[in-house]
């Protein structure tokens, strides 16, 4: 993959369960962002941290950033069937003006 | 809710067509940029534009070409489309400032025959 690689590829779970989600990527960030993609639409912005930020909540949503060990995980709390799509991990490489995606996670939550 | 639009949603056509991809953005953003995605897969930066007459090549190799004439408007078009070329284009536009949340269109699926 290019940057990012994400764990799991694919992810089921009950709804009202937590889903977690991992990044890891290769170079030195600026910052890193999630974002959701469901099934045949465009891309949503989640969540931005930056590379001196080690954890940023938003509403069900906690993101951590672990930049000694280059990864980063994506908490969804309380799950529901409308969470279901795919998660993808985003990175800004120190010194480049591009986003580079990881391969996603695949998140079903089953009611 | 994002103000990027792309048309069309889907496109069917034949081989050796020639087909142009729109992108429009209402929110004065400088940066745009044209994702490729298989189904199911990663995405791959194949342009860029920072500004007005302003364009890149992105990480994954593309026969497409764009332009970047007004700032609300980056169109990408293939002169010759072939069946490799089916996947679905994405584009996004970002404030200049710096690396921050990009939007997002819903996307042009592409099918060649």
């Amino acid at each position: 993959s290019q940057q990012g690689e994400e764990d799991p590829q694919a992810l089921s779970i009950q709804e009202g369960e937590n889903a977690t989600m991992n990044c890891s990527y290769k170079t030195s960030i600026n910052n890193l962002q999630w974002y959701r993609q469901n099934s045949g639409r465009g891309l949503v912005h989640l969540i931005l941290i930056r590379s001196n930020e080690r954890e940023k909540h938003s509403g069900r949503l906690r993101v951590t950033l672990d930049t000694s060990k280059k990864s980063s995980s994506l908490l969804i709390t309380a799950s529901r069937a409308a969470d279901t799509a795919s998660y993808f991990c985003a990175t800004v490489i120190q010194g480049a003006q591009k986003l580079v995606f990881g391969q996603g996670t695949r998140l079903t939550i089953n009611p | 809710e994002a103000d990027i639009y792309q048309t069309p949603r889907y496109l069917v056509i034949g081989t050796g067509k020639k087909i142009t991809l729109e992108c429009s953005q209402t929110m004065g953003h400088d940066k745009m940029y044209w994702y490729q995605q298989d189904p199911g897969m990663e995405l791959h930066l194949i342009h860029y534009s920072y500004g007005v007459n302003s364009t890149e090549k992105g990480d994954l190799s593309s026969e497409s070409t764009v332009s970047r004439i007004r700032t609300e408007h980056f169109p990408l078009t293939l002169e010759s489309a072939r069946p490799s070329h089916t996947s679905q284009y994405l584009c996004a536009s970002g404030a200049s400032q710096n690396t921050g949340e990009l939007f997002f269109g819903e996307g042009s699926r592409l099918t060649v025959l």
